[in-house]
């Protein structure tokens, strides 16, 4: 079935390290990806989004690129703050459907 | 401003009882979805509705019911709870689109069953 994969975390890095967190998908046709973050104590956010192949999503410095030779959606920023402290989930949307699929979740942490 | 609300915030009950959990949008959006959110599970589907008396079963429906009587509210029931729903849920909300249809998200409510 239609499913997304994330890194395993909790990743830890310092302020102003590059960030990568990997994702890959499987799923039938071609999917709309997404990057949620989800702030302590609160709901999720969209952060990108990407609808078709080669396609890049960008927000807040943060970049994800759709790959569909490799059915990967990396999320990447070059310069992590400490306010990018969060919980990270890629997701797909399958052509014609309304519904997401989520990953597990990457959580994040950025010390000063 | 438009937004998506949940009620209670955090609940605690007893294996058994029914309790049913609020969501509340003033998006005027067609499509709502309930999740739950678990440690190593990331978000699962329990039951989404793409309009008035429209409903669905996402992937862990067993246990939950919900009703769409208007646009605004989708009501999570559980019918008995069990320790197995101690979880975070979120509601979220979206238009329907073709292309592309940001879901918008809730608070959340954290539910404790003892």
């Amino acid at each position: 079935g239609d499913s997304v994969t994330q890194m395993e975390g909790p990743v830890t890095l310092s302020e102003e390290a590059f960030l990568t967190i990997n994702c890959t998908y499987t799923a039938t046709g071609y999917p709309s990806l997404f990057w949620y973050v989800q702030y302590p104590g609160e709901g999720l956010q969209l952060l990108l989004k990407a609808t078709k192949a080669d396609d890049k999503g960008s927000n807040k410095g943060f970049e994800a690129t759709y790959r569909k030779e490799t059915t990967s959606f990396h999320l990447e920023k070059g310069s992590v703050q400490v306010s990018d402290s969060a919980v990270y989930f890629c997701a797909l949307r399958l052509q014609g459907a309304q519904k997401l699929v989520f990953g597990q979740g990457t959580r994040l942490t950025i010390n000063p | 401003d438009a937004e998506i609300t949940q009620s209670p915030r955090h609940k605690i009950t007893e294996t058994g009882r029914q309790v049913t959990l609020a969501c509340h949008q003033t998006w005027n959006h067609n499509n709502m979805f309930w999740y739950r959110q678990d440690l190593g599970h990331g978000l699962r589907l329990i039951h989404y509705s793409y309009g008035v008396q429209d409903t669905n079963k996402g992937e862990v429906s067993d246990g939950y019911s919900v009703s769409r009587s208007n646009t605004e509210d989708l009501p999570l029931t559980l019918e008995s709870a069990a320790s197995s729903q101690t979880s975070v849920y979120f509601c979220a909300s979206s238009e329907t689109q073709t292309s592309y249809n940001e879901q918008f998200f809730g608070p959340g409510t954290r539910l404790t069953v003892l």
